[in-house]
Protein backbone atom coordinates (compact mmCIF):
# COMPACT_ATOMS: atom_id res chain seq x y z
CA UNK A 1 0.00 0.00 0.00
CA UNK A 2 1.38 3.75 -0.55
CA UNK A 3 2.14 5.43 2.67
CA UNK A 4 1.33 9.08 2.63
CA UNK A 5 3.24 10.76 5.30
CA UNK A 6 2.32 14.44 6.71
CA UNK A 7 4.14 17.00 8.47
CA UNK A 8 3.82 18.84 11.07
CA UNK A 9 1.50 17.08 12.59
CA UNK A 10 0.61 19.67 14.41
CA UNK A 11 0.29 23.18 13.66
CA UNK A 12 -0.13 26.53 15.91
CA UNK A 13 -0.36 29.34 13.75
CA UNK A 14 -1.40 32.99 14.40
CA UNK A 15 -4.20 34.54 12.51
CA UNK A 16 -3.12 36.51 9.44
CA UNK A 17 -0.27 34.27 9.22
CA UNK A 18 0.92 31.54 6.33
CA UNK A 19 0.92 28.11 7.43
CA UNK A 20 1.75 24.89 5.00
CA UNK A 21 0.94 21.43 5.64
CA UNK A 22 3.83 18.88 3.39
CA UNK A 23 2.30 15.18 2.20
CA UNK A 24 5.07 12.78 1.00
CA UNK A 25 3.79 9.66 -0.63
CA UNK A 26 5.78 6.32 -0.42
CA UNK A 27 5.55 5.81 -4.67
CA UNK A 28 5.12 8.13 -7.17
CA UNK A 29 1.21 9.08 -7.51
CA UNK A 30 1.49 9.55 -11.59
CA UNK A 31 -1.94 7.38 -12.43
CA UNK A 32 -0.81 5.59 -16.06
CA UNK A 33 -3.56 8.28 -17.72
CA UNK A 34 -1.00 11.09 -16.72
CA UNK A 35 -3.47 12.08 -14.02
CA UNK A 36 -1.79 13.10 -10.16
CA UNK A 37 -4.69 12.38 -7.76
CA UNK A 38 -3.52 13.77 -4.26
CA UNK A 39 -6.25 15.35 -2.48
CA UNK A 40 -6.62 17.36 0.49
CA UNK A 41 -9.49 17.49 3.37
CA UNK A 42 -10.34 19.64 5.86
CA UNK A 43 -12.49 18.39 8.81
CA UNK A 44 -13.53 20.66 11.09
CA UNK A 45 -13.91 19.42 14.66
CA UNK A 46 -17.37 17.76 15.25
CA UNK A 47 -17.91 17.63 11.39
CA UNK A 48 -17.53 15.54 8.60
CA UNK A 49 -14.48 15.99 6.25
CA UNK A 50 -14.59 18.19 3.32
CA UNK A 51 -12.82 18.22 0.16
CA UNK A 52 -10.39 21.30 -0.18
CA UNK A 53 -8.15 20.39 -3.37
CA UNK A 54 -8.31 17.71 -5.95
CA UNK A 55 -5.65 16.68 -8.53
CA UNK A 56 -3.36 18.28 -6.49
CA UNK A 57 -4.17 21.97 -7.35
CA UNK A 58 -7.88 22.40 -8.08
CA UNK A 59 -9.91 23.85 -5.49
CA UNK A 60 -13.42 23.05 -4.86
CA UNK A 61 -16.05 25.20 -5.65
CA UNK A 62 -17.04 27.49 -2.26
CA UNK A 63 -13.11 26.84 -0.86
CA UNK A 64 -11.80 30.09 -0.10
CA UNK A 65 -8.59 31.18 -2.46
CA UNK A 66 -6.35 31.30 0.08
CA UNK A 67 -5.75 27.23 0.18
CA UNK A 68 -3.71 25.95 -2.65
CA UNK A 69 -1.79 22.96 -3.42
CA UNK A 70 1.47 22.13 -4.95
CA UNK A 71 3.56 19.78 -6.02
CA UNK A 72 4.52 16.50 -8.36
CA UNK A 73 5.70 12.76 -8.39
CA UNK A 74 5.94 12.07 -4.49
CA UNK A 75 5.71 15.40 -2.74
CA UNK A 76 3.00 18.07 -2.17
CA UNK A 77 2.18 21.22 -0.15
CA UNK A 78 -0.96 22.51 0.71
CA UNK A 79 -0.80 26.49 1.70
CA UNK A 80 -3.24 28.72 3.61
CA UNK A 81 -2.11 32.33 2.17
CA UNK A 82 -3.63 33.82 5.55
CA UNK A 83 -5.14 31.89 8.49
CA UNK A 84 -8.15 32.74 9.50
CA UNK A 85 -9.96 31.53 12.92
CA UNK A 86 -12.25 29.18 10.62
CA UNK A 87 -9.26 27.01 9.80
CA UNK A 88 -8.89 25.24 12.68
CA UNK A 89 -9.41 21.51 12.08
CA UNK A 90 -7.61 18.40 10.72
CA UNK A 91 -6.25 18.38 7.29
CA UNK A 92 -5.74 14.98 5.71
CA UNK A 93 -3.85 14.49 2.46
CA UNK A 94 -5.11 11.29 0.41
CA UNK A 95 -3.92 9.33 -2.33
CA UNK A 96 -6.47 8.10 -5.16
CA UNK A 97 -4.18 6.75 -7.54
CA UNK A 98 -3.06 3.67 -6.28
CA UNK A 99 -5.57 0.50 -4.81
CA UNK A 100 -6.37 0.74 -1.97
CA UNK A 101 -6.79 4.79 -1.59
CA UNK A 102 -4.73 5.98 1.38
CA UNK A 103 -4.84 9.17 3.77
CA UNK A 104 -2.28 11.03 5.19
CA UNK A 105 -2.06 10.54 9.78
CA UNK A 106 -3.55 14.26 9.25
CA UNK A 107 -2.23 17.68 10.52
CA UNK A 108 -3.49 19.34 13.53
CA UNK A 109 -4.36 23.10 12.91
CA UNK A 110 -4.87 25.25 15.73
CA UNK A 111 -4.84 29.10 16.18
CA UNK A 112 -1.86 30.06 19.07
CA UNK B 1 -28.11 19.89 -3.44
CA UNK B 2 -26.19 16.71 -2.55
CA UNK B 3 -27.07 14.51 0.44
CA UNK B 4 -25.88 11.53 2.26
CA UNK B 5 -27.27 10.13 4.98
CA UNK B 6 -25.92 7.18 7.08
CA UNK B 7 -27.91 4.82 9.33
CA UNK B 8 -27.57 1.72 11.29
CA UNK B 9 -24.69 2.55 13.52
CA UNK B 10 -25.32 0.45 17.09
CA UNK B 11 -23.38 -1.25 19.61
CA UNK B 12 -22.40 -4.76 18.25
CA UNK B 13 -21.02 -7.80 20.36
CA UNK B 14 -17.32 -8.83 18.37
CA UNK B 15 -18.62 -12.05 16.28
CA UNK B 16 -21.28 -9.88 15.52
CA UNK B 17 -22.85 -7.70 12.37
CA UNK B 18 -24.42 -5.12 11.19
CA UNK B 19 -25.71 -3.64 8.26
CA UNK B 20 -25.36 0.39 7.39
CA UNK B 21 -27.19 2.02 5.04
CA UNK B 22 -26.49 5.37 2.74
CA UNK B 23 -29.43 7.42 1.61
CA UNK B 24 -28.70 9.68 -1.35
CA UNK B 25 -30.61 12.82 -2.96
CA UNK B 26 -29.80 15.39 -5.26
CA UNK B 27 -27.77 13.59 -7.78
CA UNK B 28 -27.88 11.07 -10.01
CA UNK B 29 -27.18 8.31 -7.43
CA UNK B 30 -26.74 5.68 -10.37
CA UNK B 31 -24.17 7.68 -12.25
CA UNK B 32 -21.33 7.46 -9.16
CA UNK B 33 -19.44 5.05 -7.97
CA UNK B 34 -19.31 5.21 -3.92
CA UNK B 35 -17.44 4.64 -1.41
CA UNK B 36 -17.64 3.72 2.70
CA UNK B 37 -14.46 5.64 5.15
CA UNK B 38 -14.53 4.99 8.64
CA UNK B 39 -12.36 6.95 11.13
CA UNK B 40 -11.82 5.62 14.64
CA UNK B 41 -13.23 7.97 17.50
CA UNK B 42 -10.06 10.60 17.76
CA UNK B 43 -8.05 8.95 14.72
CA UNK B 44 -7.72 9.55 11.23
CA UNK B 45 -9.41 8.21 8.33
CA UNK B 46 -9.24 5.42 6.73
CA UNK B 47 -10.82 4.27 3.30
CA UNK B 48 -13.08 1.13 3.27
CA UNK B 49 -14.88 0.22 0.45
CA UNK B 50 -16.18 1.15 -3.01
CA UNK B 51 -18.25 0.16 -5.86
CA UNK B 52 -19.23 1.13 -8.93
CA UNK B 53 -22.40 2.21 -10.68
CA UNK B 54 -23.82 -1.05 -11.45
CA UNK B 55 -22.01 -2.73 -8.46
CA UNK B 56 -20.13 -4.92 -10.90
CA UNK B 57 -16.70 -3.95 -9.50
CA UNK B 58 -16.10 -3.80 -5.92
CA UNK B 59 -12.64 -3.10 -3.90
CA UNK B 60 -11.99 -3.36 -0.21
CA UNK B 61 -8.93 -2.34 2.28
CA UNK B 62 -7.52 -5.81 3.29
CA UNK B 63 -8.58 -5.46 6.57
CA UNK B 64 -12.07 -6.18 5.73
CA UNK B 65 -12.29 -8.45 3.00
CA UNK B 66 -14.20 -11.51 3.13
CA UNK B 67 -16.27 -9.95 6.74
CA UNK B 68 -17.30 -6.88 5.12
CA UNK B 69 -19.52 -6.06 1.40
CA UNK B 70 -20.43 -3.55 0.24
CA UNK B 71 -23.89 -3.21 -2.51
CA UNK B 72 -26.09 -0.86 -4.09
CA UNK B 73 -29.70 -0.28 -4.95
CA UNK B 74 -29.87 2.49 -7.97
CA UNK B 75 -33.81 1.92 -7.61
CA UNK B 76 -34.03 3.15 -3.57
CA UNK B 77 -30.82 5.58 -4.07
CA UNK B 78 -29.27 3.47 -1.31
CA UNK B 79 -25.49 2.44 -0.68
CA UNK B 80 -24.81 -0.24 2.21
CA UNK B 81 -22.26 -2.01 3.90
CA UNK B 82 -22.25 -5.15 5.25
CA UNK B 83 -20.40 -5.70 8.09
CA UNK B 84 -19.97 -9.21 9.48
CA UNK B 85 -17.39 -11.16 12.33
CA UNK B 86 -16.75 -7.68 13.61
CA UNK B 87 -13.75 -6.66 16.14
CA UNK B 88 -13.41 -4.12 18.44
CA UNK B 89 -11.00 -2.60 15.96
CA UNK B 90 -13.47 -1.98 13.56
CA UNK B 91 -15.46 0.70 16.12
CA UNK B 92 -15.61 3.95 14.05
CA UNK B 93 -17.46 6.54 12.57
CA UNK B 94 -18.26 5.02 9.21
CA UNK B 95 -19.14 8.16 6.37
CA UNK B 96 -20.89 7.35 3.03
CA UNK B 97 -19.20 9.31 0.11
CA UNK B 98 -19.73 9.67 -3.78
CA UNK B 99 -16.75 9.04 -5.72
CA UNK B 100 -16.18 10.70 -8.61
CA UNK B 101 -13.12 10.71 -11.01
CA UNK B 102 -10.93 8.87 -8.85
CA UNK B 103 -11.56 10.82 -5.79
CA UNK B 104 -14.20 11.51 -3.42
CA UNK B 105 -16.35 14.70 -3.16
CA UNK B 106 -19.22 15.07 -0.91
CA UNK B 107 -19.75 13.10 2.53
CA UNK B 108 -22.33 11.83 4.83
CA UNK B 109 -22.46 13.00 8.73
CA UNK B 110 -21.24 9.80 9.42
CA UNK B 111 -22.42 6.58 11.70
CA UNK B 112 -20.72 5.24 14.44
CA UNK B 113 -20.45 1.41 14.91
CA UNK B 114 -19.46 0.26 18.63
CA UNK B 115 -18.22 -3.25 18.94
CA UNK B 116 -17.61 -4.23 22.35
CA UNK B 117 -18.83 -7.03 24.85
Amino acid sequence: DVVMTQSPLSLPVTPGQPASISCRSSQSLVHSDGNTYLNWFQQRPGQSPRRLIYKVSNRDSGVPDRFSGSGSGTDFTLKISRVEAEDVGVYYCMQSTHWPWTFGQGTKVEIK
Amino acid sequence: EVQLVESGGDLVQPGGSLRLSCAASGFTFSNYWMSWVRQAPGKGLEWVANINQGGSEKYYVDSVKGRFTISRDNAKNSLYLQMNSLRAEDTAFYYCARAVDYTVDYWGQGTLATVSS
